[in-house]
């Protein structure tokens, strides 16, 4: 069964290091996005990309980055991890989302990052 | 800008009560809307979708919404609450940029079901 895996599922940082979350999706999805869960604050859009070669900034980009190197995968670094960055982080993909064929997201199971 | 807002961060009900979950969007143009339900360690997965037929939408699990424009809302229900409803409930609405559609989350309502 096609799927969407995030790795490490959880990991501990220090301030100032650099961190890297990996999604990989085997849907073949050319969308695909990360989201950061916080409490009261329900999930927020990091980056998302539409197909190879392509990202863009979501609403919380400050501080993160993201390639798009082939369809599968869309890593997520933080360059230089701060207290504020701990989160669960959710990678999600979607086959369409174009205005006439709004498609759904399927999501991992996500990533917990604690940054001491 | 598109949003949605939930009403209620925390919901209890009991076993076998009704479920209703609130969620009002703005949007200056006909929305597609969406519930997601997120259990314990996992990821969101769709409850169900809006996208203009139908304004009673069924989804999985027995819960439906019901899209009404003149209160600009799309509230979640279930007439009976089992105990492995228990989650979090996540509104959400698309949202326009560049000819696609991205998902704008609210902030979730944590469902909790006593026997």
């Amino acid at each position: 069964d096609a799927e969407i895996t995030q790795s490490p599922r959880h990991k501990i940082t220090e301030t100032g290091r650099q961190v890297t979350l990996a999604c990989h999706q085997t849907w073949n999805h050319n969308n695909m996005f990360w989201y950061r869960q916080d409490l009261g604050h329900g999930l927020r859009l990091i980056h998302y990309s539409y197909g190879v070669q392509d990202t863009n900034k979501g609403e919380v980009s400050d501080g993160y980055s993201v390639s798009r190197s082939n369809t599968e995968d869309l890593p997520l670094t933080l360059e230089s991890a701060a207290s504020s960055q701990t989160s669960v982080y959710f990678c999600a993909s979607s086959p369409s989302l174009k205005l006439q064929n709004t498609g759904e997201l399927f999501f991992g199971e996500g990533s917990r990052l604690t940054v001491l | 800008a598109q949003s949605v807002t939930q009403l209620g961060s925390h919901v209890s009900v009991s076993e076998g009560a009704l479920v209703l979950l609130r969620c009002n969007y703005s949007s200056s143009v006909p929305p597609y809307l969406f519930w997601y339900v997120q259990y314990p360690n996992q990821g969101l997965q769709l409850l169900l979708k809006y996208t203009s037929a139908a304004t009673l939408v069924k989804g999985i699990n027995g819960f439906e919404a019901e899209f009404k424009k003149s209160e600009t809302s799309f509230h979640l229900t279930k007439p009976s609450a089992h105990m492995s409803d228990a989650a979090e409930y996540f509104c959400a609405v698309s949202r326009a940029s560049g000819g696609y559609n991205k998902l704008i989350f609210g902030a979730g309502t944590r469902l909790a079901v006593h026997p």
